[in-house]
């Protein structure tokens, strides 16, 4: 079965950087692009960015162009993604999501919306 | 970017009640657009894609229609099960946007 299984919480302070891990079981790591979602405490969901797990391409919100990195590890199906110059306002709940879309003869389709989800990794930003 | 409004907030109801949740996009497109519930602690779960498409294993008390600019989820008959948070995704263009959600509870 599908798992995205992600890292711990962590609290870290203004300023500084953090990485989050994804690692994917039970389907072919690179046949699915991947997303990242964050929710801030009590609020709603927003996207931050896809990955092409097979080349590592990405795409980036605009509004984290220059703060985040996601990056993956093809020998251990993992994923990660790095935000930096931390504020408070990132405080929130961190999530791998996989795309919907299957690449198949070498065809790899990204349909921008999420079936299966990490259980969430909560950064808290903090002085 | 789009901006996509949910309605209502809140929305209380009880055991069997047909509830209508409305998601409204700040610019028309076709059908690209998601539900997901949610419930606390919990990842968001995939309900409908492309406006009115179940996904499979979702009970058939859910539905969805639309397009343009006005999107609707309806759950016929409500179960227990289904007092949660939704929200409402588009997939039409990038960034992709969520709703601010629509919290479900028991009246």
């Amino acid at each position: 079965q599908v798992q995205l299984m992600q890292s711990g919480a962590e609290v870290k302070k203004p300023g500084a950087s953090v990485k989050v891990s994804c690692k994917a079981s039970g389907y072919t790591f690179t046949s699915y692009y991947m997303h990242w979602v964050r929710q801030a405490p009590g609020q709603g969901l927003e996207w931050m960015g896809i990955i092409n797990p097979s080349g590592g391409a990405t795409s980036y919100a605009q509004k984290f162009q220059g703060r985040v990195t996601m990056t993956r590890d093809t020998s251990t199906s993992t994923l990660y993604m790095e935000l930096s110059s931390l504020i408070s306002e990132d405080t929130a709940i961190y999530y791998c999501a996989r795309d919907t879309g299957y690449c198949t003869g070498g065809i790899c389709p990204a349909n921008y919306y999420f079936y299966y989800w990490g259980q969430g990794t909560l950064v808290t930003v903090s002085s | 970017d789009i901006q996509m409004t949910q309605s209502p907030s809140t929305l209380s109801a009880s055991v069997g009640d047909r509830v209508t949740i409305t998601c409204r996009a700040s610019q028309s497109f076709s059908s690209w657009l998601a539900w997901y519930q949610q419930k606390p602690g919990k990842a968001p779960k995939l309900l409908i894609y492309k406006a009115s498409t179940l996904e499979s294993g979702v009970p058939s008390r859910f539905s969805g229609s639309g397009s343009g600019t006005e999107f609707t989820l309806t759950i016929s008959s409500l179960q227990p099960d289904d007092f949660a948070t939704y929200y409402c995704q588009q997939y039409n263009s990038s960034p992709w946007t969520f709703g601010q959600g629509t919290k479900l509870e028991i009246k």
